[in-house]
């Protein structure tokens, strides 16, 4: 299967700065990556959409100021959660699809982020 | 795209085969049967997906219903690192997005 990487794995961060974290398709162009979070004992939630040179779909509910997306090419994806507080740890993940048909998703695998 | 409802958890004994259902029972025509695992702390691994047709291969089987309004995954000989959270989700031709709902906890037991 593809791969994709996220970096980094693990972040800890004061309350108020911000964290960038990289999710790259390494072996295949993702014309389209996706931003989830799962908090302890919980179920991934989908934060956005994010489609190769253009803004983000953001979901219902996902401050688009707070947590900036940028798909600046084909095979990298950026999250940036700005002035992070306490209640934004938790476990992020992106994937990636190779296109737009009905095929399957590949996930990174998750960047842990507390914020102390 | 349609709601799955899945047991919250099982257990299955090392080398026997697991069976995890799902019900998807207002799932629509043009709607596939997708499954994923996701071991602790890791994200999510692609297992198989399917229409209508059951499917196999090297990770597992799908039996899809003749109504399509369930499925089972099928691991023939589980081993203690199938240990994970199986979700099973439906989605639409054509919407990219991946709902996640709680999953079943299956536990292999040596």
């Amino acid at each position: 299967g593809a791969v994709v990487s996220q970096h980094p794995s693990r972040v800890i961060c004061k309350s108020g700065t911000s964290v960038k974290i990289e999710c790259r398709s390494l072996d295949f162009q993702a014309t389209t990556m996706f931003w989830y979070r799962q908090f302890p004992k919980q179920s991934l939630m989908l934060m956005a959409t994010s489609n190769e040179g253009s803004k983000a779909t953001y979901e219902q509910g996902v401050e688009k100021d707070k947590f900036l997306i940028n798909h600046a090419s084909l095979t990298l994806s950026t999250l940036t959660v700005t002035s992070a507080h306490p209640e934004d740890s938790s476990f992020y993940i992106c994937s990636a699809k190779k296109d737009t048909s009905n095929t399957e998703a590949f996930f990174g695998q998750g960047t842990r982020l507390t914020v102390v | 795209d349609a709601k799955t409802t899945q047991p919250p958890s099982m257990d299955c004994a090392e080398g026997r085969a697991a069976n995890l259902p799902c019900n998807h029972s207002t799932i629509s025509g043009n709607e596939y049967v997708y499954w994923y695992r996701q071991i602790h702390s890791q994200g999510p691994q692609y297992i198989i997906h399917g229409l209508k047709n059951n499917e196999t291969n090297e990770m597992a089987s799908l039996i899809i219903t003749e109504d399509r309004k369930s499925s089972t995954l099928i691991l023939p000989h589980a081993t203690l690192r199938d240990t994970a959270v199986y979700y099973c989700i439906v989605r639409a031709f054509g919407n990219e997005k991946l709902t996640f709902g709680t999953g079943t906890r299956l536990t292999i037991i040596p």
